[in-house]
């Protein structure tokens, strides 16, 4: 497609349930990003990866977050266990490199009852 | 670390003039951008800033003073779909992350 694609757009699960977000960027761009959004809120930095580099996962904000990018293209994102607090909106964004403006997916919107 | 400050909100009439700040504070600033984000939808890029001085793109404006920590998104002939949250993001040098501020909710009326 021509732009950055996330699926679920929405998902609902119970507190406990593993999740698992997926990203779809942009062809050909060698950056991908993770954000949270929650209500009110600015944009959380989680993770990203770079081309074949080890991805900076430094704003992953516990260790049941966790990201893959695989073939250097699709990501997901797995939260384990999830908490209430984990509610938010997850938006992706992919660049054609680091140095280059990013472009946003519609986002996942977690709800965890 | 990065630290983003941006007024919340702000209210314009359509066809006005409105001028959204952003101050700044990094270790090795490497550029700033300015994103639109309407409610419920993802954040679109308008503009980006790694030298003094203004950059002009159609209605909008961007402005960057380094020494200052400082910018600021100009909106010209404001529509009524410009009502949106404007958000301002610093990327820094020493990893290349992009730190977001809070974002400054604009409301355009008749």
């Amino acid at each position: 497609g021509a732009g950055v694609s996330q699926s679920p757009s929405n998902k609902v699960t119970e507190k406990g349930k593993d999740v698992e977000l997926r990203c779809d960027p942009i062809s050909g761009h060698t950056a991908l990003y993770w954000y949270r959004q929650s209500l009110g809120q600015g944009l959380e930095f989680l993770i990203y990866f770079q081309g074949n580099s080890a991805p900076d996962k430094s704003g992953l904000p516990s260790d049941r977050f966790s990201a893959e990018r695989t073939g250097g293209s699709v990501s997901t994102l797995t939260i384990q266990r999830t908490q209430q607090e984990d509610s938010a909106v997850y938006l992706c964004a992919s660049s054609l490199a680091l140095n280059q403006p990013q472009h946003f997916g519609d986002g996942t919107r977690l709800s965890i009852l | 670390g990065q630290n983003i400050d941006q007024p919340t909100e702000m209210t314009a009439t359509e066809g006005a003039i409105v001028q959204i700040n952003c101050t700044y504070q990094t270790s090795g600033f490497n550029g700033l951008f300015w994103y639109q984000q309407h409610a419920g939808e993802a954040p679109t890029f308008l503009s980006y800033n790694v030298l003094d001085g203004l950059e002009e793109k159609g209605r909008f404006s961007s402005f960057l003073s380094r020494s200052k920590g400082y910018s600021y998104l100009l909106l010209k002939e404001l529509q009524m779909k410009d009502s949106a949250s404007y958000l301002c993001a610093v990327r820094d040098r020493g990893n290349n992350r992009l730190a977001f501020g809070k974002g400054n909710q604009v409301v355009v009326i008749p």
